[in-house]
């Protein structure tokens, strides 16, 4: 079975700073790795996944993120915090991608908190 | 492209009813259909997958009686709390999948806006 884990429920960033969020996995088989933004009473959107080839994946809003297998991490950066980025983040793992019946597992999420 | 509906946003009922909760593929066929629960400020624990035309599969824990699901066609599917509590009372989400016409993309989940189930 895969799993997720977050470092840290909770990330505060001043506007214009570097974002991390952490992500690592853990999969027996090759995983494909997403990233979703969801903002208050609303579902989710996707930032940017990882299925095969490049390991660094660029999304929407600036963000983007590094497969390293070594690690078994995933982790979500962008550059400079925008205030609109204050959201909460969740990273999710998926096997057998191909298969009709695969399913996502969910880290716990990170709210990012941006500061003026 | 690629986007789901749920119906209502928001719900608040009395104890014992039934709530039905739907969710829309509006510009894809989705042949599976996921839906979520999430508690405040924790993440999304899936509760079923139903695959249109078949029944769905329930995830450990998740009573089938009492969260009924019905996925007739490519494009609905729909939850019903039967005999709601207040333990009922979540941030319900509905996930779809299926081929995206000419984009070649099948394996995404494209998720609905939720539904906040508040029950009395």
């Amino acid at each position: 079975a895969q799993s997720v884990t977050q470092l840290g429920s909770h990330v505060s960033v001043s506007e214009g700073a570097l974002v991390l969020l952490r992500c690592n996995y853990s999969s027996s088989v090759p995983p494909y790795l997403f990233w979703y933004v969801q903002y208050p009473n609303q579902g989710l959107q996707l930032l940017l996944k990882y299925t095969t080839g490049a390991t660094l994946v660029k999304g929407i809003n600036g963000f983007e993120a590094e497969f390293k297998k070594s690690e078994t991490s995933f982790h979500l950066t962008k550059p400079s915090a925008h205030m609109s980025d204050a959201a909460e983040y969740f990273c999710a793992v998926s096997v057998g991608a191909n298969s009709g019946y695969s399913t996502l597992t969910f880290g716990k999420g990170t709210m990012l908190l941006v500061s003026p | 492209g690629a986007v789901v509906s749920q119906h209502p946003s928001r719900v608040i009922c009395k104890s014992g009813t039934s709530v039905k909760i739907e969710c829309r593929s509006l510009d894809f066929q989705a042949t599976t259909m996921f839906w979520y629960r999430q508690f405040p400020k924790q993440s999304l624990m899936l509760m079923a997958t139903s695959n249109e035309g078949s029944k769905a599969t329930y995830e450990q824990g998740v009573e089938k009686d009492k969260f009924l699901i019905n996925h007739a066609s490519l494009t609905l599917s729909t939850l019903t709390v039967t005999s709601a509590h207040p333990e009922d009372s979540s941030f319900y989400i509905c996930s779809a999948r299926g081929l995206l016409a000419g984009s070649g993309r099948y394996n995404e989940q494209f998720f609905g806006p939720g539904t906040r189930l508040t029950v009395l």
